[in-house]
């Protein structure tokens, strides 16, 4: 079956380092979305590309679609405490399903 | 405006037992999903409900069940608890008339335990 998979699955940085965390898919996506998940709470939800090479920025945070629409990534530039948690991307599952298929997620953590 | 609420926010049960979680959708939306979280995994899909059926289901046995009401909320039943049944669930709602791949807003979330 279909699979996303994130790269790396923790992260450590100090504050003000960047950050990026990857993601890549077993099949071609119709879009895919990104969420994160601070300790002890919900995904929520962050951003969708649909695009082929899309990049969209959100202040300091920089999500790109690859050109073949299977890998994606997420780059926070400087950052700061209020961005510890766990960052999921996912992909609606093959032919227009509306399952989502999360992958296990990047766990970042900010030492102050 | 209340966002989607789940209740309850935490539950122990023994195995074999059988429990019931429920969700209330946000204001607006039609749609519910249901998601397991393990610990230190990404969310898996359980199943959908639109106007009261179930549409999708994800790899999961015929041990979880659901429902779907007339006001759009809706319960997850899991029987015969075994102790892989232990993570979070969370429910996930979309708004009315949008696009099938529109994003999710999913509640906090039922910790359940079985021990």
């Amino acid at each position: 079956g279909q699979q996303v998979m994130q790269i790396p699955q923790y992260q450590h940085v100090q504050e003000g380092e960047d950050f990026t965390t990857y993601c890549n898919s077993s099949t071609t996506l119709s879009n895919i979305q990104w969420y994160k998940q601070r300790p002890g709470g919900h995904p929520v939800f962050l951003i969708q590309l649909v695009k082929s090479g899309e990049v969209k920025k959100q202040k300091r945070l920089t999500f790109q679609f690859g050109e073949a629409k299977k890998n994606s990534s997420l780059h926070i530039t400087a950052t700061q405490t209020t961005d510890v948690g766990t960052y999921f991307c996912a992909g609606p599952n093959q032919g227009g399903s509306e399952k989502l298929v999360f992958g296990k997620g990047t766990k970042l953590t900010v030492n102050p | 405006d209340a966002g989607v609420t789940q209740s309850p926010t935490h539950l122990i049960k023994t195995r074999g037992q059988q429990v019931t979680l429920r969700c209330s959708p946000k204001s607006g939306h039609d749609t519910v999903s249901w998601y397991q979280q393990a610990l230190g995994q990404g969310p898996q899909f359980i199943f959908q409900y639109y106007e009261e059926e179930e549409r999708q289901r994800g790899n999961f046995p015929d041990r979880f069940s659901g429902h779907q009401f007339p006001n759009y909320s809706s319960e997850l039943n899991v029987n015969a608890l075994l102790l892989g049944d232990s993570a979070l669930y969370l429910c996930a709602s979309r708004r009315q008339g949008a696009v099938w791949n529109s994003p999710l807003h999913f509640g906090n979330g039922t910790r359940l335990t079985v021990t």
